[in-house]
């Protein structure tokens, strides 16, 4: 069935570090990939998205690509911030929807 | 727009009590889920809605039954509350069965 396993947290990092979260998919056909980011006492909010092989998404500084030889769908972004630190899920959208477990990170200033 | 709405937001139940959680979308969505969150183990998909009228078991249905009541209402209920069941449970809608979801604030349900 379909999957996604992404890094293990938590991470912490310093103001203006910059940031990686792997993420690796399992999936039949050719799925959509996400990046939600969940802050503390709230539901998730999409971050970004890919709808095909190659495409990168990007929103607030964050980019991923959407890589189908290595199936993977990694979160980057070149200076965190403190207002960063959240919970990131990446999640893979086929014939259903599946998450990641989670990676909190935290930035400190 | 109020996006996607949950109540309660906190509940506390004993073992073998009921509950129904409320779900309200104000985005003339088509499909609707409910999730639960647990602590390393993601989102998990309880159950969905398609479409209004239709309902489907996601990962996780066991000890849950669900009624869409409209097209922007989708009501989870427990019909026996177990301690394995306390979690925080999100709902969430998208406008065709799984595109992009939008999420409610969640609730979270302790069971003694």
């Amino acid at each position: 069935g379909n999957s996604v396993t992404q890094m293990e947290g938590p991470v912490t990092l310093s103001e203006e570090a910059f940031l990686t979260i792997n993420c690796t998919y399992t999936a039949t056909g050719y799925p959509s990939l996400f990046w939600y980011v969940q802050y503390p006492g709230e539901g998730l909010q999409l971050l970004l998205k890919a709808t095909k092989a190659d495409d990168k998404g990007s929103n607030k500084g964050f980019e991923a690509t959407y890589r189908k030889e290595t199936t993977s769908f990694h979160l980057e972004k070149g200076s965190v911030q403190v207002s960063d630190s959240a919970v990131y899920f990446c999640a893979l959208s086929a014939n259903d929807m599946r998450f990641g477990a989670g990676t909190r990170l935290t930035v400190k200033p | 727009n109020a996006g996607v709405t949950q109540t309660p937001k906190f509940q506390v139940l004993k073992t073998g009590q009921s509950m129904t959680l409320q779900c309200a979308q104000d985005m003339n969505h088509n499909s609707m889920y409910w999730y639960r969150q647990d602590p390393g183990m993601g989102l998990r998909l309880i159950y969905y809605s398609a479409s209004e009228g239709t309902t489907d078991k996601g990962e996780v249905p066991n000890g849950y039954n669900v009624s869409r009541l409209n097209k922007r209402e989708f009501s989870l209920r427990l019909e026996s509350a177990a301690p394995s069941q306390t979690s925080v449970y999100f709902c969430a809608s998208s406008l065709a069965s799984y595109n992009e979801q939008f999420f409610g604030p969640g609730t979270r349900l302790t069971v003694l």
